[in-house]
């Protein structure tokens, strides 16, 4: 069946220092979304991706679906203690909503 | 913005007992999730419903989980009788395929069972 994997499963960083996360699917993907959880709470929507090769920028973050559809990213720069949290992709499949398995990002001040 | 309605927002009951979250979908919405979220984990799809119907259960607990959407707005999730291991952060979320499915969630009912 469709699995979607995220790559690495924890990060830590240095506040100011990028990040990325990586979501990587066995199969092509219709779309792809990201979300956020902060700890404690629950997953906010942070955009979507539809296009081969579409690049989105969000102030810090930048989002990227891979030309062949089956990979995306999220990159962070200069993080801050506020992007604390666990980053998900997602996708709706053809049968089925997935989630990555998503990255947890801590920030060291 | 609206938004996607859960209560209780934080439930603790005894083991064997039984507890119902509730949930209301953004409006218009006709798809709607209940998952569970294990601290720690990502979640896991319970129940989806299209309108009032079910689209997919297999990953729900039949034996002791049920949910509804009776008229295909608001729906309710129960556990009867509660275990140890159902202790978990529940979300309902909803989508409508216009909005690109994406999902949108609720705060979560977080659940303890002692």
């Amino acid at each position: 069946g469709q699995q979607v994997m995220q790559i690495p499963q924890y990060q830590h960083v240095q506040e100011g220092e990028d990040f990325t996360t990586y979501c990587n699917s066995s199969t092509t993907l219709s779309n792809i979304q990201w979300y956020k959880q902060r700890p404690g709470g629950h997953p906010v929507f942070l955009i979507q991706l539809v296009k081969s090769g579409e690049v989105k920028k969000q102030k810090r973050l930048t989002f990227q679906f891979g030309e062949a559809k089956k990979n995306s990213s999220l990159h962070i720069t200069a993080t801050q203690t506020t992007d604390v949290g666990t980053y998900f992709c997602g996708s709706s499949g053809t049968y089925k909503y997935i989630f990555g398995t998503g990255t947890r990002l801590k920030v060291l001040a | 913005e609206a938004e996607v309605a859960q209560s209780p927002r934080y439930k603790i009951t005894e083991k064997s007992q039984a507890v119902a979250f509730w949930c209301d979908p953004i409006s218009g919405h006709a798809t709607l999730y209940w998952y569970r979220q294990i601290l720690g984990q990502g979640p896991e799809l319970l129940v989806q419903f299209q309108d009032e119907s079910v689209v997919d259960d297999s990953q729900l607990p039949k034996d002791r989980f049920s949910a509804e959407r009776l008229k295909g707005v608001d729906s309710t999730l129960k556990i009867q009788p509660a275990e140890l291991g159902d202790s978990a952060m529940y979300l309902c979320a909803s989508s409508n395929r216009d909005k690109g499915n994406t999902i949108y969630f609720g705060e979560g009912s977080w659940l303890t069972v002692v």
